[in-house]
């Protein structure tokens, strides 16, 4: 089955900076990529998304890149500020939106925005 | 809308104690999961419906059940509770694929309920 591993586990950066987290998938199958948000004692968000047919996504100070060949996707963030704080998950759908869209989730990355 | 909401937000079990969790969505999604997190783990789905009626099982299901007899409401029970289940529990839901793409399917997340076996 479908395995995803993040890095780092935890990241800190200082107000202003860039902040890159890095995941891995190992289903060439997997066609779908989302990145979640979780602020303290809440549910992830769902930040921003890429499907496979696309290398790249930007939504303002956020963006996904997604490399099929090398089965690797990252989430980069510019202009960091405190409110970014959080932690941060990627996922891969493992099965088709048909039969429940499955995520597999990678294991979190623990993002620290110093003022 | 309230979106995705979970019963209870806490809850303190004893070994072999039994409890049920209520998810209930109002957004008319199809698709409802039940996830766990445990640190350095990320989210592991335990068990997830694709409709009224249907239930299966996803990446760690063993000691749980659960059940879709409403479209809105999705339950994760816990029969006989074990100290390896004490972690943070979330419900998730989303709807059918947007157009004809193979479509995203964000899923919606509720705000947790965490639970610790002693």
């Amino acid at each position: 089955g479908e395995n995803v591993e993040q890095h780092p586990s935890t990241l800190s950066v200082q107000e202003g900076d860039s902040a890159v987290i890095k995941c891995t998938y190992s289903d060439s199958a997997s066609n779908y990529f989302p990145w979640y948000k979780q602020e303290l004692g809440k549910g992830p968000q769902l930040i921003i998304d890429i499907r496979s047919n696309v290398g790249e996504k930007k939504d303002q100070r956020i963006a996904v890149t997604l490399n099929k060949t090398a089965k690797h996707f990252s989430l980069h963030i510019t202009e960091t500020q405190p409110e970014d704080s959080a932690v941060y998950f990627c996922a891969a759908r493992s099965s088709p939106y048909n039969q429940g869209g499955k995520l597999i989730f990678g294991q979190g990355t623990e993002l620290s925005v110093k003022p | 809308n309230a979106g995705v909401t979970q019963t209870p937000k806490f809850r303190v079990l004893k070994t072999g104690q039994s409890m049920t969790l209520l998810c209930a969505q109002d957004m008319n999604h199809e698709y409802m999961y039940w996830y766990r997190q445990d640190p350095g783990m990320g989210l592991r789905l335990i068990h997830y419906s694709v409709g009224e009626g249907t239930t299966a099982k996803g990446e760690v299901p063993d000691g749980y059940n659960v059940s879709r007899l409403k479209k809105q409401n999705f339950l994760l029970g816990l029969e006989s509770a074990a100290p390896s289940q004490t972690s943070v529990y979330f419900c998730a839901s989303s709807g059918l694929p947007r157009g004809i793409q193979p479509g995203g399917l964000e899923q919606y997340f509720g705000p947790g309920t965490r639970l610790t076996v002693t």
